[in-house]
């Protein structure tokens, strides 16, 4: 099946500065990669997701970027903010019959004003 | 609409006992899921259906159960409960069958004693 790998665990970045999250995937048929936002004590919520056909997404201050080659992609988050401070978790689905979601470990973000 | 929606919000049981927890959705998703969550392994597929009468077992399936009566509602059933089964559950569900943008219910936290 597929194993997600997911770092760091832990990062702590001052307001304005940039994050990056980046995750790695093992199974090559996996072709839909979204990323998660929890924050404390709330359920996760998709903050966006790309395709394999797709290298680079971008919604505002977010974007995704994917490597199907090195089986990696990666989150950016620019200008952080408080607000961003929460953890979050990559995923991925194969293409296959058996469509089920694999998550990361997750990364808890910090953002220091 | 409510959107995901799950009972009970907490629960406290009893080694062996059996209990079932609740999801809904009004948005007439046919794929809903069922995961835990325990902290530092992010969340994990316990099972899901993509379609009334339709289930199917994801990472970590044992010692749970699901029906798949109607589009709405996919409850899960613990059928003796264990201290390893203390964990926070989420309930998710999206359109279609290809299990992508999955929305997630505000978790039932589960402690057994």
């Amino acid at each position: 099946g597929e194993n997600v790998e997911q770092h760091p665990s832990t990062l702590s970045v001052q307001e304005g500065d940039s994050a990056v999250i980046k995750c790695t995937y093992s199974d090559s048929a996996s072709n839909y990669f979204p990323w998660y936002k929890q924050e404390l004590g709330k359920r996760p919520q998709l903050i966006i997701d790309i395709r394999s056909n797709v290298g680079e997404k971008k919604d505002q201050r977010i974007a995704v970027t994917l490597n199907k080659t090195a089986k990696h992609f990666s989150l950016h988050i620019t200008e952080t903010q408080p607000e961003d401070s929460a953890v979050y978790f990559c995923a991925a689905i194969s293409s296959g019959s058996a469509r089920q979601l694999t998550f990361g470990s997750g990364t808890q973000l910090t953002v220091l004003p | 609409n409510a959107g995901v929606t799950q009972t009970p919000k907490f629960q406290v049981l009893k080694t062996g006992q059996s209990m079932t927890l609740q999801c809904a959705q009004d948005m007439n998703h046919e794929y809903m899921s069922w995961y835990r969550q325990d902290p530092g392994m992010g969340l994990r597929l316990i099972h899901y259906s993509v379609g009334a009468g339709i289930t199917d077992q994801g990472e970590v399936p044992n010692g749970y159960n699901v029906s798949r009566s109607t589009t709405e509602d996919f409850p899960l059933r613990l059928l003796s409960a264990a201290p390893s089964q203390t964990s926070v559950y989420f309930c998710a569900s999206s359109w279609g069958q290809s299990g992508e943008t999955q929305y997630f219910g505000p978790g039932t936290r589960l402690l057994v004693l």
